[in-house]
């Protein structure tokens, strides 16, 4: 059974569409992350969500929505894609209360805006 | 503010001999680091984490790291390099204080030569 699991794993898109791509952890974790990771593999927090509610914002383009269900879910949504969302967003989980065991993360979807 | 920085953006080592791949960090508090490895079009996993338990960690796959606090260092270390190893090497920190959120150092590409 995969841990955190992300869907699609590949998406090609247009300029402007808008999409999304979804989250799923059965771990138990209460906390829920997106990163994006550039083409030079630099690795970069967007948002975290514990139980629900939203805990860490970064500048992110406001074109960028996470929407967390339940625990287990986060959903990332982008609208107006640009050429420069291109890139591998990752999902990953942690225990809130023991975030310092690491984080579990998904295999990526790679975004690809043309 | 929390940070993490990976000497060698390429380490190359021949099948056999060590593997040395640097990381320092810089803190006023204790941190807990980590080390993830990121194979080709995969996603993170977790090699080792340093929680202020031992100062040498043991992780998977044969691989070490020793936390010097003096010269705020986890370095990753494996006695006798695979082809199998070749992938990306992220460490990464999170403070016992603040937003503790997982933050990346910008990786190590290690390539295993026959």
């Amino acid at each position: 059974d995969t841990a955190v699991s992300q869907t699609p794993k590949y998406l090609v898109t247009q300029m402007g569409n808008d999409k999304s791509i979804k989250c799923e952890q059965n771990l138990g974790h209460d906390t829920m992350y997106w990163y994006k990771q550039d083409s030079k593999k630099f690795l970069k927090i967007m948002f975290s969500y514990n139980n629900k509610e939203l805990i860490i914002n970064e500048t992110v383009p406001n074109r960028f929505s996470p929407k967390s269900p339940d625990k287990a879910h986060l959903n990332l949504h982008i609208n107006s894609l640009e050429l420069g969302d291109s890139a591998v967003y990752f999902c990953a989980s942690s225990h809130e209360r023991d975030p310092y065991y690491g984080y579990t993360f998904g295999s990526g979807t790679r975004l690809t805006v043309v | 503010a929390q940070s993490v920085t990976q000497l060698g953006s390429h380490v190359s080592v021949s099948e056999g001999a060590l593997v040395l791949l640097r990381c320092n960090y810089s803190s006023s508090v204790p941190p807990y680091l980590f080390w993830y490895v990121q194979y080709p079009n995969q996603g993170l996993q977790l090699l080792l984490k340093y929680t202020s338990a031992a100062t040498l960690v043991k992780g998977i796959n044969g691989f070490e790291a020793e936390f010097k606090k003096s010269e705020t260092s986890f370095h990753l270390t494996k006695p006798s390099a695979h082809m199998s190893d070749a992938a990306e090497y992220f460490c990464a920190v999170i403070m016992d204080t603040g937003r503790r959120a997982l933050t990346f150092g910008s990786g190590t590409r290690l390539q295993v030569q026959p």
